[in-house]
């Protein structure tokens, strides 16, 4: 039972370019979020899964894309990186009915 | 490991004192809270919660308080061992399972 895993770890890209990021979970969770980390903040939600097949905005969705395919998986898109997406992305999945959200050890993105 | 200690409030406590770290919550309609844990470079960890219904809740080592009339809660680490250092950090939700607040986090490190 792996929980969360996000893939990559770590990445750079220069601006304008474009990747996905990776999340999945093993628990059978139907709920799975994206938020981002920066420093002296605290965690934002950028785009969120309540099932398969859906997904919906969060507090800063500018600039990113989702897609919910799979139960399991929850990829993040940026089609066009800028600096100020650097940050620390992490994933989360819950269960229905409970508060506790489970997170992914992040993705270390740098935009330069 | 990630960057998110840069510019938060640092607690120092020797080894095997009790800790207690704090948080102000913003909104007086939240009904649920948590506190979470952030090793450096992970994903962060549910430790506790606790319901606006009640206002103190143990667990093992910890304790959370909430003191409605104030809104703030506090996390208290008894017998405090050199790996609970970490980012700590509170929660707040108000209303629906999506509406989750997460603070910027207090940072406890353990003296030897």
């Amino acid at each position: 039972n792996a929980g969360v895993t996000q893939t990559p770890k770590f990445r750079v890209l220069k601006t304008g370019q474009s990747m996905t990021l990776l999340c999945a979970q093993d628990m059978n969770h139907e709920y799975m979020y994206w938020y981002r980390q920066d420093p002296g903040m605290g965690l934002r939600l950028i785009h969120y899964s309540v099932g398969e097949g859906t997904t919906a905005k969060g507090e800063v969705p500018d600039g990113y894309n989702v897609s919910r395919l799979k139960k399991q998986n929850f990829l993040l898109g940026l089609e066009s990186a800028a600096p100020s997406q650097t940050s620390v992305y992490f994933c989360a999945s819950r269960m229905g009915r409970s508060y506790e959200q489970y997170f992914g050890p992040g993705t270390r993105l740098t935009v330069t | 490991g990630e960057s998110v200690g840069l510019h938060l409030p640092t607690l120092s406590v020797q080894e095997g004192d009790n800790s207690i770290i704090n948080c102000a919550y913003s909104n007086s309609a939240s009904d649920y809270f948590i506190w979470y844990k952030q090793e450096s470079g992970k994903g962060p960890q549910f430790i506790i919660d606790i319901r606006s219904n009640m206002d103190k809740r143990q667990g093992q080592r910890v304790t959370v308080l909430l003191n409605k009339t104030v809104k703030h809660l506090s996390l208290q680490i008894a017998a405090t061992q050199p790996g609970d250092s970490a980012v700590y950090f509170c929660a707040e939700n108000a209303g629906g399972y999506q509406k989750v607040t997460f603070g910027t986090g207090t940072k406890l490190q353990v003296i030897p």
